[in-house]
């Protein structure tokens, strides 16, 4: 069983579209992250939910709206996508937030 | 803002060599976690310590925290090519997230 699964892995798109993507935890953790790694490897927090609540929005562009209908999940839209938004973005869940992350697979958004 | 910072960014060494990751923080904080990533993959976490002078093993890798010195260091020993991959430190500024270093990129040769 997988504990934070996320689909899809991969995303190939053009410019302007609009994707999302789904996040789903069973690990009955109360906290989810949205973290982006760019082609460098940098690690950055985009959002954070505590029950379903946003804790965190580390100044993302309003393109970017994330989604959690209940506490075990946490959707990422993104609206006008641009080259800049390639990346690989994980989704993550906590038991409570600043504590240990527990990662999924990641999914490889590509801009063309 | 809390800066995380990990030396060196980049590390090639031999089997059989020993050598040390350093990951500083530039804000007060109990707690840091490491974590792997392989090429293409998830990160894992390795080690979670929790106190000023905590100290983990597995295996080959072992990681220590000085809260005072702000400083984690994970040490290789006697590195082997299971061992290449990406390392991450993070710490939590306040309670609410956690902030991660650059990554140290290992890659360990036969």
């Amino acid at each position: 069983d997988t504990a934070v699964s996320q689909t899809p892995k991969y995303l190939v798109t053009q410019m302007g579209n609009d994707k999302s993507i789904k996040c789903e935890q069973n690990l009955g953790h109360d906290t989810m992250y949205w973290y982006k790694q760019d082609s460098k490897k940098f690690l950055k927090i985009m959002f954070s939910y505590n029950n379903k609540e946003l804790i965190i929005n580390e100044t993302v562009p309003n393109r970017f709206s994330p989604k959690s209908p209940d506490k075990a999940h946490l959707n990422l839209h993104i609206n006008s996508l641009e080259l800049g938004d390639s990346a690989v973005y994980f989704c993550a869940s906590s038991q409570d937030q600043g504590r240990e992350l527990f990662f999924g697979e990641g999914s490889r958004l590509t801009v063309l | 803002e809390l800066k995380v910072e990990q030396n060196p960014l980049f590390l090639s060494m031999q089997e059989g060599k020993n050598y040390t990751i350093y990951c500083n923080y530039s804000t007060t904080s109990d707690r840091l976690y490491w974590y792997r990533q392989d090429p293409g993959k998830s990160l894992e976490s390795l080690f979670v310590l929790l106190s000023n002078g905590a100290v983990k093993q597995e295996g080959r890798l072992m990681a220590s925290l000085d809260t005072k010195a702000r400083l984690s260091t994970l040490h290789i020993t006697a590195a082997v090519h299971d061992l290449s991959a990406t390392y991450f430190c993070a710490v939590p500024p306040g309670a609410q997230k956690l902030v991660f270093g650059q990554g140290t990129r290992l890659t360990i040769n036969p």
